[in-house]
């Protein structure tokens, strides 16, 4: 059974401060995201990458890199918190099937209060 | 640029009734639709998905139908049950890596 695994199920940082998302998926998958999940707004897409130190940007990725150093591993970074950078963020993982994701797997997501 | 509407955003119905969530996609090159099941505190999961080669798929209580003229496909639920109650998201790929994800809609099964 395909794990995703986010480092924190709960975040609080201040406005300013530079926050590190950590993801790490153990099935060998090519493909990694990051989403931002926000009340009415459905999955927003911040970045991805499907392969190692490859870097797509997504919809949202204004505030925020990314970093994949390992196959495994894949990292957000907020540069420097602000408020409206408060949501829920869930990383997903994904064979390559071509063009097109196959069946996402996230993981259990991080819900961060930047105060 | 690209966009997926789903509706409605909520939906309430009664313990063995039909649920029908609908999506409308604004890229024509889209050419694979999934659908995620989000229980309340849990991590969203894959329950079905479609591809532009197929009209519709059952898998048992559940069924996805596709009109790719129309640019809109729609989840079924039928005979509901109350662990049916979640967060439905449809969303729509093909041109690129990426999946567009409608907004949502919350499904409440009343007993």
């Amino acid at each position: 059974d395909v794990k995703v695994t986010q480092s924190s199920r709960y975040l609080v940082k201040r406005t300013g401060e530079k926050v590190f998302l950590e993801c790490v998926q153990d099935m060998d998958h090519e493909n990694m995201f990051w989403y931002r999940q926000d009340p009415g707004l459905g999955l927003r897409l911040i970045y991805f990458s499907y392969d190692v130190k490859m870097k797509e940007k997504g919809d949202i990725p204004e505030g925020y890199s990314v970093s994949r150093e390992k196959k495994e591993r894949f990292s957000l970074i907020l540069e420097s918190a602000s408020t409206n950078q408060t949501s829920m963020y869930l990383c997903a993982s994904s064979l390559p099937t071509g063009p097109v994701g196959e069946k996402l797997f996230f993981g259990s997501g991080t819900q961060l209060s930047v105060l | 640029g690209e966009n997926v509407e789903q509706h409605p955003s909520t939906l309430s119905v009664q313990e063995g009734d039909s649920a029908v969530i609908k999506c409308t996609y604004s890229d024509s090159a889209s050419n694979y639709f999934p659908w995620y099941k989000q229980e309340l505190g849990k991590r969203p999961q894959l329950i079905i998905d479609i591809r532009s080669n197929v009209g519709e798929k059952k898998d048992q209580r559940i069924a996805v139908t596709l009109n790719k003229t129309a640019k809109h496909f729609s989840l079924h639920i039928t005979e509901t049950q109350p662990e049916d109650s979640a967060v439905y998201f449809c969303a729509a790929g093909g041109s690129s890596y990426k999946l567009i994800f409608g907004s949502g809609t919350r499904l409440l099964v009343r007993p």
